[in-house]
């Protein structure tokens, strides 16, 4: 069965760094497109980025491009979110999530998210 | 882009019907048929109920439902169940090759 697990979350001070990982398993990694989407605290749903199946189209929200980086190693069956330049509003939970297709297509499974807070 | 525009709220006693609208642009909802619909319940992941517009995962009760016209795409939840209770999320492509989610919907069953 389908699982993605994310790791990677934490407490961090603003203007730092954290890279985000998220194993996927029970499923061809290298054969679909992967998404980020994020939950701020008692907020809704933001979709953040998204990945093809080979890594070589990538697609960002406006409200992270140019500090987060969405990436990918199919030899390892894992996606990464590289986020720099942590800003307070940057605190929820994020998911990954498996594209149902192999391009840029919406996606089915979640994985169960990892908390960021960005606090000083 | 701006959010997809959902109601805060709708509520339906058990076995009614309820329809959760979600308007976007020409840009998203309205320019392609992929939108997408997920339940969320408190402190769990979101779960696919409908993708495609109109779509059913395999696993999805065919109490559900999707359809769009125009710019507003709509989820039916027919014979509503205590456990469809929860948080309903619409989500769109857009012409960036973007993603974008409605607020949100929250679904009491009375």
């Amino acid at each position: 069965q389908v699982q993605l697990v994310e790791s990677g979350g934490g407490v961090v001070q603003p203007g730092r760094s954290l890279r985000l990982s998220c194993a996927a398993s029970g499923f061809t990694f290298s054969g679909y497109g992967m998404h980020w989407v994020r939950q701020a605290p008692g907020k809704g749903l933001e979709w953040v980025a998204v990945i093809s199946y080979d890594g070589s189209n990538k697609y960002y929200a406006d409200s992270v491009k140019g500090r987060f980086t969405i990436s990918r190693d199919n030899s390892k069956n894992t996606l990464y979110l590289q986020i720099n330049s942590l800003r307070v509003e940057d605190t929820a939970v994020y998911y990954c999530a498996k594209g149902i297709y192999g391009g840029n297509s919406p996606f089915d499974y979640w994985g169960q998210g990892t908390l960021v807070t960005v606090s000083s | 882009q701006s959010a997809l525009t959902q109601p805060a709220s709708v509520s339906g006693s058990p076995g009614q019907s309820i329809t959760i609208s979600c308007t976007g642009t020409s840009s998203d909802v309205g320019g392609y048929n992929y939108v997408s619909w997920y339940q969320q319940h408190p402190g769990k992941a979101p779960k696919l109920m409908i993708f495609d517009v109109s779509k059913r995962p395999s696993g999805v009760s065919n109490r559900f439902s999707g359809s769009k016209s125009g710019n507003t795409a709509s989820l039916t939840i027919s014979g509503l169940q205590a456990e469809d209770e929860a948080d309903y999320y619409c989500s769109s492509y857009t012409t960036s090759s973007t993603w974008v989610f409605g607020g949100g919907t929250k679904v009491t069953v009375l």
